[in-house]
């Protein structure tokens, strides 16, 4: 089976652009989840997406947006970017029918850099 | 939403010493506690977790103790090995899953 993969791995973009993030689950998850990991801060939740919709959201500024997909793929979007968005974005999938995310299995993650 | 309070934020042990990492949580409501290992430039995998009708769980060197009236539990890492390495992050789940600020744990040889 074909773990999490993200797209793309590296990103540089500079402050006031925008960026779309990837993430194809494991086959036969629904559930995606969507965190930022910045030294120190751990692993920061943005949203998760079940079956298309929104299931719950973190505490992050209407900048961060992000959608699933029929085949369960998600994108996260972060528009007008700030020097603090440089991070490691992490999806993770899981199967998500209990409700709850349960076990998640991450991705490699996609580096952002904003300059 | 749920809060979770991770400590210490270093650990430095010597090899075949133990280890242990607590962390609380403030939702009553959470039910599962996962702990996940980030080695270097890697992923974060799970290595252990517990449930909230449970009090203790173990695998081979690792343990997980959850006390749900005071609302923390701990991970314990027995005759840790350089291996063990690593940074380690606990998390409570409700509808969604929040993590620890991460321990970054060092086994000197």
């Amino acid at each position: 089976k074909a773990g999490v993969t993200q797209t793309p791995r590296y990103l540089i973009k500079t402050r006031g652009q925008q960026v779309t993030l990837s993430c194809s689950p494991i086959s036969g998850h629904r559930s995606v989840s969507w965190y930022q990991q910045t030294p120190g801060q751990g692993l920061q939740f943005l949203f998760e997406y079940f079956s298309e919709t929104q299931r719950n959201k973190g505490n992050f500024p209407g900048r961060f947006s992000g959608r699933q997909f029929s085949n369960s793929r998600s994108e996260m979007n972060v528009s007008t970017l700030e020097l603090g968005d440089s991070a490691l974005y992490l999806c993770a999938s899981s199967s998500g029918l209990t409700g709850s995310p349960g076990e998640l299995f991450f991705g490699e993650g996609s580096r952002l850099t904003v300059l | 939403g749920e809060n979770v309070e991770q400590h210490p934020s270093t650990l430095s042990v010597q090899e075949g010493d133990s280890a242990v990492i607590k962390c609380t949580y403030s939702d009553s409501a959470s039910n599962y506690f996962p702990w996940y290992k980030q080695e270097l430039g890697k992923r974060p995998q799970l290595i252990i977790d517990i449930r909230s009708n449970v009090g203790e769980k173990k695998d081979q060197r690792i343990a997980v103790t959850l006390n749900k009236t005071a609302k923390h539990f701990s991970l314990h890492i027995t005759e840790t090995q350089p291996e063990d390495s690593a940074v380690y992050f606990c998390a409570a789940s409700t509808s969604d899953m929040r993590f620890g600020a991460g321990t970054r744990l060092t086994v000197k040889p």
